[in-house]
C-alpha cells in the first residue's frame, strides 16, 4: 500500500475558477477526512466520511465547498468560484474507522494539495 | 464548542528535555492525539491517550488528565531533527471528528 495519495500536489488558479482535488485513502480505511491548513496554523477540519456517507461538514465552510466519496473509496473536494482566501494546503487523511472499534483510529495523512488563488 | 490551546513557539537545546502543553475544552472527549509536522510535510502520528496517565514511547511521552482538560508531550534527548511543529488534537465523543490545535513550533538550538 502506498499510503494516502492526493492529486494534484499543486494547483494555481485565478479567482472565480473552480478547482477539484482528489484523495485516494489507504485501501482498507473506512473513514476519510479533509482538512485545510494555512501557514503557521494547525489543520482546520472541513468534513469527514464513513464509507460513502458524509457525517459532518464544518459550519465554517461556505456553500462553495463540496465533497463526495461516491463509492466509499476515493474522495473529491471541489471549490467553486475560488477566492484568494481559499489559498491553503488541503490535507486528506484516512483511518480504519471500523464500527465498534474502540482503538485509536489513527489518522494517516496524505502529502496535501497546495492551492494558490491569484 | 471546542477549543484547543498550545503555545505558539518554544525553543530548546539539543540534548535537553522539553514539555509542550495542551489544554482543551470540548463538548465531548474520546481521546487525544499528538502529531509531528515538519515544514512542508504532512503530519505524522506520535501518540494517543484516552485514559489518564503517561504513555511512553522511546524518547517521546504523552500525559493526559481528563478532569483538567490537559495534556503534555515530553521530548527527551532532543535532536536537531526534532525541530518541527507539534499538533495536539482531540477526538469528539460522538462520531470520530478530530479537531487540531494551532500547533507549537519547536526550535532546537545546537
Amino acid at each position: 500500500d502506498t499510503g494516502v495519495s492526493q492529486d494534484p500536489r499543486h494547483k494555481i488558479t485565478k479567482r472565480g475558477q473552480n478547482v477539484t482535488f482528489r484523495c485516494d485513502p489507504i485501501s482498507e480505511h473506512n473513514r476519510l477526512y479533509w482538512y485545510r491548513q494555512t501557514l503557521g496554523q494547525g489543520p482546520e477540519f472541513l468534513t469527514y466520511f464513513q464509507n460513502e456517507a458524509q457525517l459532518e461538514k464544518s459550519r465554517l465552510l461556505s456553500d462553495r465547498f463540496s465533497a463526495e466519496r461516491p463509492k466509499g473509496s476515493f474522495s473529491t473536494l471541489e471549490i467553486q468560484r475560488t477566492e484568494q482566501g481559499d489559498s491553503a494546503m488541503y490535507l486528506c487523511a484516512s483511518s480504519p474507522g471500523r464500527a465498534g472499534d474502540s482503538g485509536a483510529n489513527v489518522l494517516t495523512f496524505g502529502a496535501g494539495s497546495r492551492l494558490t488563488v491569484l | 464548542g471546542q477549543n484547543i490551546d498550545q503555545p505558539t513557539e518554544m525553543t530548546a537545546t539539543e540534548g535537553a528535555i522539553v514539555q509542550i502543553n495542551c489544554t482543551y475544552q470540548t463538548s465531548g472527549f474520546n481521546g487525544l492525539f499528538w502529531y509531528q509536522q515538519h515544514a512542508g510535510e504532512a503530519p505524522t502520528f506520535l501518540s494517543y491517550n484516552v485514559l489518564d496517565g503517561l504513555e511512553e514511547k522511546g524518547r517521546f511521552s504523552s500525559f493526559l488528565s481528563r478532569s483538567k482538560g490537559y495534556s503534555y508531550l515530553l521530548l527527551k534527548e532532543l535532536q536537531m531533527k526534532d525541530s518541527a511543529s507539534y499538533l495536539c488534537a482531540v477526538r469528539d465523543l460522538q462520531g470520530d471528528k478530530i479537531i487540531f490545535g494551532k500547533g507549537t513550533r519547536l526550535h532546537i538550538l545546537p
